[in-house]
C-alpha cells in the first residue's frame, strides 16, 4: 500500500473552511484514497473516499489531484465538534480483508 | 440502525491474566476487525473476521486471538497479560463489499497492573 504524509497538526478558525492536505505520491492506478477521523475517546469515524473524481458527501469533501498524488480533505465550515485527528490512507478498495493501515494523522483544532 | 457496541467499556486486570473482549456489528455487517490503540503505536490492526473465519492478520503475538461466532459477533482474548497490553482496544464492522468503509465502536479500554 502507498504511504501517506500529513501534517502533524493544524488550527482553523470556527466557521471557517478546513483543508486537510495528503500527499500519496507512490499511490498505484486501483489504490483508493480513504479519509476516517477520531475524535477524543471515540473510535475512528468513515468520512469519504474516492479514486480519481473528487467526491462530497454530507461531512466533506474530497479533492484529488489530476496526477493522484495528493489529495486534500474540505470541512466546508469548521465546527468545534471537528477537532480530531484526521487520517488520510490509501488502500485497494478491497470486496473481502480489511486493508486498512492508520498513520499518525493530522491533529485539526478548530478555535472558536 | 444500532452502530457496533462493545463491552466492557472499561476493564483492569492484573499481569499474568487473560481477558476476553466482546464486539456486537452493526446489523447486516459480517466483517469484524480488532485495532489496539496506544499513545506510543498509535491504532494498529490486529485481525479481521468475516463469516466465523479469520482472513486478516496482524502483527502480534499468539497471545492474541479472536472469534466469530454465527451471528457476526466476535470476541478478542489476550493471554498472559503484559503491561504493555494496556490500550484501547477497537472493533470495527463493514459490509462484505465495502470492507475499507468500517464503523468503529467506543472501544474497550483495558489497563493492565
Amino acid at each position: 500500500d502507498a504511504k501517506t504524509t500529513q501534517p502533524t497538526s493544524m488550527d482553523c478558525a470556527e466557521g471557517r473552511a478546513a483543508n486537510l492536505p495528503c500527499n500519496h505520491s507512490t499511490i498505484s492506478g486501483n489504490e483508493y484514497v480513504y479519509w476516517y477521523r477520531q475524535i477524543h475517546s471515540q473510535g475512528p469515524q468513515y468520512i469519504i473516499h474516492g479514486l480519481k473524481n473528487n467526491e462530497t458527501n454530507e461531512m466533506a469533501s474530497l479533492i484529488i489531484t489530476e496526477d493522484r498524488k495528493s489529495s486534500t480533505l474540505i470541512l466546508p465550515h469548521a465546527t468545534l465538534r471537528d477537532t480530531a485527528v484526521y487520517y488520510c490512507i490509501v488502500s485497494l478498495r478491497q470486496t473481502g480483508a480489511n486493508n486498512l493501515f492508520f498513520g499518525t494523522g493530522t491533529r485539526l483544532t478548530v478555535i472558536p | 440502525k444500532a452502530g457496533v457496541t462493545q463491552t466492557p467499556r472499561y476493564l483492569i486486570k492484573t499481569r499474568g491474566q487473560q481477558v476476553t473482549l466482546s464486539c456486537s456489528p452493526i446489523s447486516g455487517h459480517r466483517s469484524v476487525s480488532w485495532y489496539q490503540q496506544t499513545p506510543g503505536q498509535g491504532l494498529q490492526f490486529l485481525f479481521e473476521y468475516f463469516s466465523e473465519t479469520q482472513r486478516n492478520k496482524g502483527n502480534f503475538p499468539g497471545r492474541f486471538s479472536g472469534r466469530q461466532f454465527s451471528n457476526s459477533r466476535s470476541e478478542m482474548n489476550v493471554s498472559t497479560l503484559e503491561l504493555g497490553d494496556s490500550a484501547l482496544y477497537l472493533c470495527a464492522s463493514s459490509l462484505w463489499d465495502r470492507a475499507n468503509e468500517q464503523y468503529f465502536g467506543p472501544g474497550t479500554r483495558l489497563t493492565v497492573t
